[in-house]
């Protein structure tokens, strides 16, 4: 079993609509939790970081955590065509090294 | 601010040989990892150098190897090619790799394998 669980999708969703994204995890010493955003052949770039259990918001984007239940998720709201990408949840214990969700990609339609 | 720069983008190589990535951090940064993409398996993290030195090590074979150099700059190599090797590799690099410190990837490295 992994331990970070992602539904890959792929998930279609027209343009406004609010996505919601998740992510389990079996790990109970993972404690920063990251959102990824991945346009095809380009890198991973951070969308959100957290460390605690809650909510945090930042613009059309926010990410829960709930530690008691290993879940995360990310939800996009008034989704935009230039959402469209893979989006990966990413958790770490300590030090650089990140443990990832498979990816869900996202396709957001005018 | 340059980001993280990786070099070669594409290559193509067949079984048997070996390649060798580079990497760029970010100006400052001295931490250092690499992850190999792939569709079956996603991102999995291969080594992590810091000052010189590999602090971390990922699940992957001895024919997976990496350095990093005084001014912080980072190669890895991977000998003896075989099919499942084709992938992205992505090299990303934080300040000191610390548990606050976030990481910024490069637009990686696509290798394939014949």
């Amino acid at each position: 079993q992994k331990e970070v669980e992602q539904d890959p999708g792929p998930l279609s969703v027209p343009e406004g609509a609010i996505v919601s994204l998740n992510c389990t995890y079996s790990n109970s010493a993972f404690q920063y939790f990251m959102w990824y955003r991945q346009y095809s052949r380009k890198g991973p770039e951070l969308l959100m970081y957290t460390y605690s259990s809650g909510n945090k918001e930042d613009g059309r984007f926010t990410a829960q955590v709930d530690k008691s239940s290993k879940y995360i998720s990310l939800f996009i709201r008034d989704s935009q065509p230039s959402d469209s990408a893979t989006y990966l949840c990413a958790m770490k214990t300590s030090g650089s090294r990140l443990t990832f969700g498979e990816g869900t990609q996202l396709t957001v339609n005018p | 601010k340059a980001g993280v720069t990786q070099t070669p983008r594409y290559l193509i190589k067949t079984r048997g040989q070996q390649v060798t990535l580079s990497c760029s951090p970010i100006s400052g940064h001295r931490s250092v990892s690499w992850y190999q993409q792939t569709p079956g398996q996603g991102l999995q993290f291969l080594f992590e150098y810091f000052s010189e030195t590999q602090r971390n090590k990922g699940n992957f074979p001895g024919r997976f190897s990496g350095r990093q150099f005084s001014n912080s700059r980072s190669e890895m190599n991977v000998s003896t090619l075989e099919l499942g090797d084709s992938a992205l590799y992505l090299c990303a690099s934080s300040f000191s790799g610390s548990r606050a410190n976030v990481l910024t990837f490069g637009a990686g490295s696509r290798l394939t394998v014949l």
